[in-house]
């Protein structure tokens, strides 16, 4: 079966700890995205990557980080500098420039609480 | 700048009664609108892409419509497993060309048996 994987699906930290997110994809696409989901507001994103070990930064970047040293994987980390790091983080990918398709599909999303 | 607004925030409705879902939008240059559909605590499921105004898709008992500066989702006798967030989202030029996605607040909808 092809699709996104992410985990863990919740995540607990004490502030001033980083903590990182896994996103794993095995349908081919070229493009990751990482967004944030708040209570409310629209996703938000955070970080995106159309090609592998080439990263931009989306809306939201500060006290983020990611890296894409692999097609498959793209991973978040969260830093202690990320003033509200308690969210719902989804990570999504497209085809990007493969094809023609657009649309994005996202994975099951982790839950981060920090106390 | 690109914005996307989604109404209503909430609709309830009863099973059987059918409704529209709306999503406005104002780009530089559409290069795609999106409609997914998103379950508490799990990521949105894709449901459909519009490129040009007339066009149209349907899916079960939905069909999305797109004109030139919005797009409905149309849901005919909707049944209580259609309950649901319903996120819009749309492609533009801004930016350059890249695969971004700005994406509204949602339909929080809800159908009682």
């Amino acid at each position: 079966d092809g699709g996104i994987t992410q985990s863990p699906k919740y995540l607990f930290r004490k502030e001033g700890q980083n903590v990182t997110l896994s996103c794993e994809q095995n349908l081919n696409h070229d493009a990751m995205y990482w967004y944030r989901q708040d209570p409310g507001q629209g996703l938000r994103l955070i970080y995106y990557s159309q090609i592998v070990n080439d990263f931009q930064k989306g809306d939201i970047a500060e006290g983020y980080s990611v890296s894409r040293e692999k097609k498959e994987s793209f991973p978040l980390t969260v830093t202690s500098a990320q003033k509200n790091p308690t969210a719902f983080y989804l990570c999504a990918s497209s085809a990007g420039r493969q094809g023609t398709s657009y649309e994005q599909y996202f994975g099951p999303g982790t839950r981060l609480t920090v106390t | 700048e690109d914005q996307v607004t989604q109404s209503p925030e909430a609709l309830r409705l009863q099973e059987g009664e059918s409704s529209s879902l709306n999503c406005s939008y104002t780009v530089s240059g559409l290069r795609g609108l999106f409609w997914y559909r998103q379950d508490p605590g799990k990521g949105p499921e894709f449901l459909f892409t519009l490129y040009s105004a007339g066009e149209e898709k349907e899916k079960e008992r939905l069909k999305a419509t797109l004109t030139k500066k919005e797009s409905f989702l149309h849901i005919t006798a909707p049944k209580p497993e259609d309950s649901a967030t319903y996120l819009c989202a749309v492609r533009s030029n801004y930016g350059g060309a890249t695969n971004k996605l700005i994406f509204g607040t949602g339909t929080l909808l809800a159908v009682q048996p």
